[in-house]
């Protein structure tokens, strides 16, 4: 049973546009959301998050929307630089020291 | 500021012999966890120690995996014997706190490869 869903397994944009990756959840229990971003033979790297009780947050060209209703958030990148090429998961987590559960990834490639 | 280390970065071994693999998390960390990722899947948690007491490890195969935390530092992963489906990347990665909140920082990853 997958609780975080990510059902696009690859995105292409072209630099300078908007990249919006997708993402989710089936658990109402998941309160706080997370993306982390992967570039090849490294860990994911923490890129940012929004608790339950936000519907946006942003931090410079990245901005994570929330909609708990339809139980979905996603992650924008604008402007799409090539530098933003990687594997980008999506990873919710229940209240207290829980487990991150992640999603299965999306790979993004921004092309110049 | 040191990242979380972990080595070796690849290894080889054929169906039923043993293998570990060696955490050295950030200086300081109070939180460590061990997640396994195979191909094509989001990273899944195999335990989680918070200094050297474990907090869950209900998704280790304790027939096959073992891991410990000694001293509250670094950590040793092991699987003993292992399978063909073991094959994955082992990352560690640490937290400073005990609070979900914290970050987790992630090493580059063990890739095990099972023949």
């Amino acid at each position: 049973d997958q609780q975080v869903k990510q059902n696009s397994p690859s995105l292409s944009v072209q630099e300078g546009r908007i990249s919006i990756l997708n993402c989710d959840y089936t658990n109402s229990m998941f309160d706080y959301f997370l993306w982390y971003k992967k570039y090849p033979a490294e860990g994911p790297t923490f890129l940012i998050s929004i608790s339950s009780i936000k519907d946006k947050n942003e931090d410079g060209r990245f901005t994570v929307f929330l909609n708990k209703s339809a139980k979905h958030l996603s992650l924008h990148i604008v402007p799409s630089q090539p530098g933003d090429s990687a594997v980008y998961f999506c990873a919710a987590r229940t209240t207290g020291n829980t487990p991150l559960v992640f999603g299965k990834g999306t790979r993004l490639s921004v092309i110049a | 500021e040191a990242g979380v280390a972990q080595s070796p970065r690849y290894k080889i071994i054929e169906k039923r012999q043993s293998v570990a693999f060696w955490c050295n998390p950030i200086s300081g960390h109070a939180t460590l966890y061990w997640y396994q990722q195979i191909l094509g899947q989001g990273p899944k948690l195999l335990i989680q120690f918070q200094n050297n007491g474990v907090v869950d490890d209900s998704q280790l195969p304790k027939d096959r995996f073992s891991a410990e935390r000694l001293k509250g530092v670094d950590s040793t992963l092991k699987i003993q014997p292992a399978k063909l489906e073991d094959s994955a990347v082992y990352l560690c990665a640490s937290s400073l706190g005990t609070s979900g909140l914290n970050e987790q920082y992630f090493g580059p990853g063990t890739r095990l490869t099972v023949t």
